[in-house]
């Protein structure tokens, strides 16, 4: 049962232009929300992160949205860049079930920025 | 730097042999966790310790151990019984409150052969 699903695989994006990539989640109990970036052969790094209790947070060039209604998240990136080229994994937590940091992580989307 | 060391990157044992990953961190985090990827897939949690002494079952513990005997250090023992072991193992530790992200070690690819 995939909680947390990213339904694109892989995003191509040229340079300059915006990269959006999508997150669905199905666990109502789902309030924290973080997005991961990864390069091969290393461990992911935290981007960004959203609390239900807001629909937008913003930082520099990413901006990830949350839609609670239609359970979707989405980041956006501005302006893309070349090395933005990577895996980006969704990731959902439940604070109010006591497992405050336990993460749920989607398929993640390769992201593609070409030049 | 603080950060989060996982030893070795690459691993190989033969099959039948346990196996235990090492992972430290420095950031005086207390909560720690592991972490398998498989090809196409996302991370699933094996394990997850949120104090010293104490640990609890993830998504997919059968045939894995886990130790926290200390706050910095949290070794995972894949042991025979993992049915399926080949994957990139990844460690993270998070501080104890719930917007502190996980920050995450470069990995341990296992290969069994």
């Amino acid at each position: 049962d995939q909680q947390v699903k990213q339904n694109s695989p892989s995003l191509s994006v040229q340079e300059g232009r915006i990269s959006i990539l999508n997150c669905d989640y199905t666990n109502s109990m789902f309030d924290y929300f973080l997005w991961y970036k990864k390069y091969p052969a290393e461990g992911p790094t935290f981007l960004i992160s959203i609390s239900s209790i807001k629909d937008k947070n913003e930082d520099g060039r990413f901006t990830v949205f949350l839609n609670k209604s239609a359970k979707h998240l989405s980041l956006h990136i501005v302006p893309s860049q070349p090395g933005d080229s990577a895996v980006y994994f969704c990731a959902a937590s439940a604070l109010n079930t006591g497992t405050a940091s336990k993460l749920t992580f989607g398929t993640g989307t390769r992201l593609q920025v070409t030049l | 730097d603080g950060g989060i060391t996982q030893s070795p990157k690459y691993l190989f044992r033969k099959e039948g042999q346990n196996v235990t990953l090492s992972c430290e961190q420095n950031l005086n985090h207390d909560a720690m966790y592991w972490y398998r990827q498989d090809p196409g897939q996302g991370l699933r949690l094996i394990y997850y310790s949120q104090i010293v002494n104490d640990f609890q079952k993830g998504d997919i513990a059968e045939g894995y151990s886990v130790s926290r005997e200390k706050k910095e250090s949290f070794p995972l023992t894949v042991t025979s019984a993992q049915k399926n072991p080949t994957a990139f193992y990844l460690c993270a530790s998070s501080g104890q409150f719930f917007n502190q992200p996980q920050h995450f070690g470069d990995g341990t690819r296992l290969s069994i052969l």
